[in-house]
């Protein structure tokens, strides 16, 4: 089973800050990585597929980057709506997600 | 675009058998464009994907929970079912359903999640 590592698990900002989030996986997932954003009692929405691509709808300052085992999401500036928890996925080999983080003020 | 909506019981007894139905409108079961998918989430932790089905016939599950999963396409009522059998207070959980585009098992659609409770 492939292993997904997020750090931090808790990451600590304010508005208009830069903030990145790491993601590790066990092994070579290629480019097979999502990146999804939750809020408390909602469901996880899509924000990044195959590592980069950003999905529809999605502001610009979401981005991401990496490939093989390490990547990475970046709010480039952090605005209120988007303290939340964020979490990986690869799909590479089956479904696995990472642990999340919890972006707060 | 697909929307999906879980229904089912949201209490159970240890070791009895979990099963929730995910209407789906705005797209069909049928459709070879997507992977109907079950996903949980434990109360306050992460997310932990339980099973894909493509209406093709590709099946493929969490291997921690194969033994006890079966992911279900009814064409007729447009919905998809899992069942998971002889439960604990571990499986509970929020139950989201899930859709996938066929080249890749990343999720673009999800139910709003139901919560299952199991106790005694």
């Amino acid at each position: 089973d492939i292993q997904m590592t997020q750090s931090p698990s808790t990451l600590s900002a304010s508005v208009g800050d830069r903030v990145t989030v790491t993601c590790r996986a066990s092994q070579t997932i290629r480019s097979y990585l999502a990146w999804y954003q939750q809020k408390p009692g909602k469901a996880p929405k899509l924000l990044i597929y195959e590592a980069s691509s950003v999905e529809s709808g999605v502001p610009s300052r979401f981005s991401g980057s990496g490939s093989g085992t390490e990547f990475t999401l970046t709010i480039s500036s952090l605005q209120p709506d988007d303290f939340a928890t964020y979490y990986c996925q690869q799909y590479d080999s089956d479904l696995t997600f990472g642990g999340g983080t919890k972006v707060e003020i | 675009q697909v929307q999906l909506r879980e229904s089912g019981p949201g209490l159970l007894r240890p070791s009895q058998t979990l099963s929730l139905i995910c209407s789906v409108s705005g797209g069909s079961i049928r459709s070879g464009d997507y992977y109907w998918t079950w996903i949980r989430q434990h109360p306050g932790k992460g997310l932990e994907w339980i099973g894909s089905s493509h209406y093709g016939g590709r099946t493929y599950f969490n291997p921690s929970l194969k033994s006890r999963v079966i992911i279900s396409l009814d064409r007729s009522n447009n919905q998809f079912s899992l069942n998971l059998t002889s439960v604990t207070a571990a499986d509970t959980a929020t139950y989201y359903c899930a859709i996938s585009p066929i080249y890749g098992d990343y999720v673009i659609g999800w139910g709003q999640g139901t919560l299952v409770t199991v106790s005694s």
